[in-house]
């Protein structure tokens, strides 16, 4: 089953855009989490935030989550090419034990 | 350095042979995952680990099987029983628990010829 589900599927931006992508669940959370993947290669972390917390921040980074939504956001700000990849969201369900359910991804390419 | 070591990178495997993929870590965690990844698709569950010799089944786990007799290792045999075993499969770890962080291997990525 799926738990989160990320919007858009795909985002084409410029260089120097900011990327905004979208994660929403149906189910009460512990934390939602997100997650980057390069193509082909593991997925590498990038944020946590937990219920009784509304927003976060790292480097170029902005979380917010919104629990009477059931859902998060994800902002890249002045983006890079580099920043390229798809982002996951994953969420910690409380009535799932100790296990994430991942989303299916947001594709993001930043174009030169 | 610590972190998680997957192999083989890529793996063919002929219909109706079972196939073991390799996972383990050198940090410290007591939690293991296995997930399977379609193409453009999320991540699903397919068995985890939170102690030594103890695992549990995730969302996709027939067709699958694990053992966990030691805490750096969390190897993954795909059966012939499983119908549609070419994906991308990815292991995790963390401290505890899971609802932390994962960190991730590099991916093993099987082809059913």
């Amino acid at each position: 089953s799926q738990q989160g589900e990320e919007d858009p599927q795909a985002l084409s931006i410029q260089e120097g855009e900011n990327a905004t992508m979208n994660c929403s669940y149906k189910t009460s959370i512990n934390n939602l989490q997100w997650y980057r993947q390069n193509s082909g290669r593991g997925l590498v972390h990038l944020i946590l935030i937990r219920s009784n917390e509304r927003e976060k921040h790292s480097g170029r980074l902005r979380v917010t989550l919104d629990t009477s939504k059931k859902s998060s956001s994800l902002l890249i700000t002045a983006s890079r090419a580099a920043d390229t990849a798809s982002y996951f969201c994953a969420t910690d369900e409380k009535a799932a034990g100790n296990k994430l359910t991942f989303g299916g991804g947001t594709r993001v390419l930043v174009k030169p | 350095d610590g972190g998680i070591t997957q192999s083989p990178k890529y793996l063919f495997r002929k219909e109706g042979q079972n196939v073991t993929l390799s996972c383990e870590q050198n940090l410290n965690h007591d939690a293991m995952y296995w997930y399977r990844q379609d193409p453009g698709q999320g991540l699903r569950l397919i068995y985890y680990s939170q102690i030594v010799n103890d695992f549990q089944k995730g969302d996709i786990a027939e067709g699958y099987s694990v053992s966990r007799e030691k805490k750096e290792s969390f190897p993954l045999t795909v059966t012939s029983a499983q119908k549609n075993p070419t994906a991308f499969y990815l292991c995790a770890s963390s401290i505890a628990g899971g609802s932390g962080e994962l960190f991730f291997g590099e991916g093993s990525r099987l082809t059913v010829l």
